[in-house]
């Protein structure tokens, strides 16, 4: 089955604890991303990844990191996580960049 | 930027047709019309897109009207499982080398009645 997996889907963590939400997907997909979806505030972008080796920053990127070592992979590493990065995050993927994008389940992270 | 006005929320009775309406009178000619859902908290999940004509796939109808600047999903047999919040987004942003972003709005919360 296609799909984008996230893991873990639910996580309580304490200030400064590094963490790292995985995403994978199994479509072949050149294009991943990461969004953060807070109330009121809609779906934004942290991170993009063109391709294996080629991430950028979207619009909210301070705090996080990605890595795109594998086409199916793209983690998302938070060093020093703080509670304003409690959010819901979702990874997608998409064949390549403007194409519909497939989303993964997404992953609740409360930090306190 | 092309924006999208969608109705807050809409009910429609199971096994009747959804449909779900959206203004975007400030599209350009090159951008899609794209319809996601997101049935609550889970990901959002692409239905549909086109740029002028009408679409269908084995998950709804898109209608684009003639002067683009109007749209309609359309689920032809709503069922429960269909309750969700709808976005129609129009606007695909491009930015920097290669940023591709979904510009998502407030959607429309359809409720389908038993």
């Amino acid at each position: 089955e296609a799909q984008v997996t996230q893991n873990p889907r639910y996580l309580i963590t304490v200030t400064g604890k590094k963490l790292t939400v995985t995403c994978s997907q199994n479509m072949n997909h050149e294009y991943m991303s990461w969004y953060r979806q807070d109330p009121g505030l809609g779906l934004r972008q942290i991170y993009y990844s063109m391709n294996v080796e080629v991430t950028d920053k979207g619009d909210v990127p301070e705090g996080y990191k990605v890595s795109r070592k594998e086409k199916r992979n793209f983690p998302l590493i938070l060093e020093s996580p703080s509670p304003n990065q409690t959010s819901l995050y979702f990874c997608a993927s998409s064949l390549s960049r403007g194409r519909e994008q497939y989303f993964g389940p997404g992953t609740r992270l409360t930090v306190t | 930027d092309a924006k999208t006005t969608q109705p807050t929320s809409m009910d429609c009775a199971e096994g009747r047709a959804a449909n779900l309406p959206c203004n975007h009178s400030t599209i350009s000619g090159n951008e899609y019309v794209y319809w996601y859902r997101q049935i609550h908290s889970q990901g959002p999940q692409y239905i549909i897109h086109g740029l002028k004509n009408n679409e269908t796939n084995e998950m709804a109808s898109l209608i684009i009207t003639e002067d683009r600047k109007s749209s309609t999903l359309i689920l032809p047999h709503a069922t429960l499982r269909d309750t969700a919040v709808y976005y129609c987004i129009v606007r695909v942003t491009y930015s920097g080398a290669g940023s591709y972003q979904l510009t998502f709005g407030k959607g429309t919360k359809l409720s389908v009645i038993p």
